[in-house]
């Protein structure tokens, strides 16, 4: 099956620094990027859906400048949380799309942000 | 607007006893839907998917889940469960090829030995 990989899966960083979070299609090309963010023993809500080449869609109440999603190439998107407070701590999980009608997209494994 | 409802947050079975978790969705048209399986620190994993056609759809790991109009029902099921299932279940539901994929509140399933 489709390869989705996460990078980094766990990541701790101190209160105002930011921080890369990467997200690769490692065997096909992902037009669509998605990027969720999911609270302890909660679901999982999309912040963001980005294609390649353009800007990203943001969802109500999700910071753009503070989540800045770039989807440089059809195999890499990255979410970087900029000047990271603790209460940006979370599980945030991306999701790459190949292009076509009826196709799903596949989940990386996660990154865990602790910050301090 | 969609939305998804898992009624049961956390359910508990015995080995090899059957699993039926339930999802309840609601679109105006016939949607797409989904059940994935999240382990502790873990993305998620697609257990199956409906699209069309056949209302009964098999997965991996032996689960099916089976699509009802009428109810606007998509539970999710599975004969005789193994330890290694216990983990979280979503249930998501798209509402047509662009838009974007809802997920339920997820159901801990636990198993006991």
């Amino acid at each position: 099956g489709a390869v989705v990989s996460q990078h980094p899966s766990r990541v701790i960083c101190k209160s105002g620094t930011s921080v890369k979070i990467e997200c690769r299609s490692l065997d096909f090309q992902a037009t669509t990027m998605f990027w969720y963010r999911q609270f302890p023993k909660q679901s999982l809500m999309l912040m963001a859906t980005s294609n390649e080449g353009s800007k990203a869609t943001y969802e109500q109440g999700v910071e753009k400048d503070k989540f800045l999603i770039n989807h440089a190439s059809l195999t890499l998107s990255t979410l970087t949380v900029t000047s990271a407070h603790p209460e940006d701590s979370s599980f945030y999980i991306c999701s790459a799309k190949p292009g076509g009608m009826n196709t799903e997209a596949f989940f990386g494994q996660g990154t865990r942000l602790t910050v301090v | 607007a969609q939305s998804v409802t898992q009624p049961d947050i956390h359910i508990t079975v015995s080995e090899g006893a059957s699993l039926e978790l339930r999802c309840n969705y609601s679109y105006g048209a016939t949607p797409y839907l989904f059940w994935y399986v999240q382990s502790p620190g873990q993305g998620l994993q697609l257990l199956l998917k409906y699209f069309s056609g056949d209302t009964l759809v098999q997965g991996i790991k032996g689960f099916e889940a089976e699509f009802k109009r009428s109810q606007s029902s998509f539970n999710l099921r599975k004969p005789s469960v193994h330890w290694s299932d216990a983990a979280e279940y979503f249930c998501a539901v798209k509402g047509g090829t662009a838009s974007k994929l809802t997920f339920g509140t997820g159901t801990r399933l636990q198993v006991t030995l």
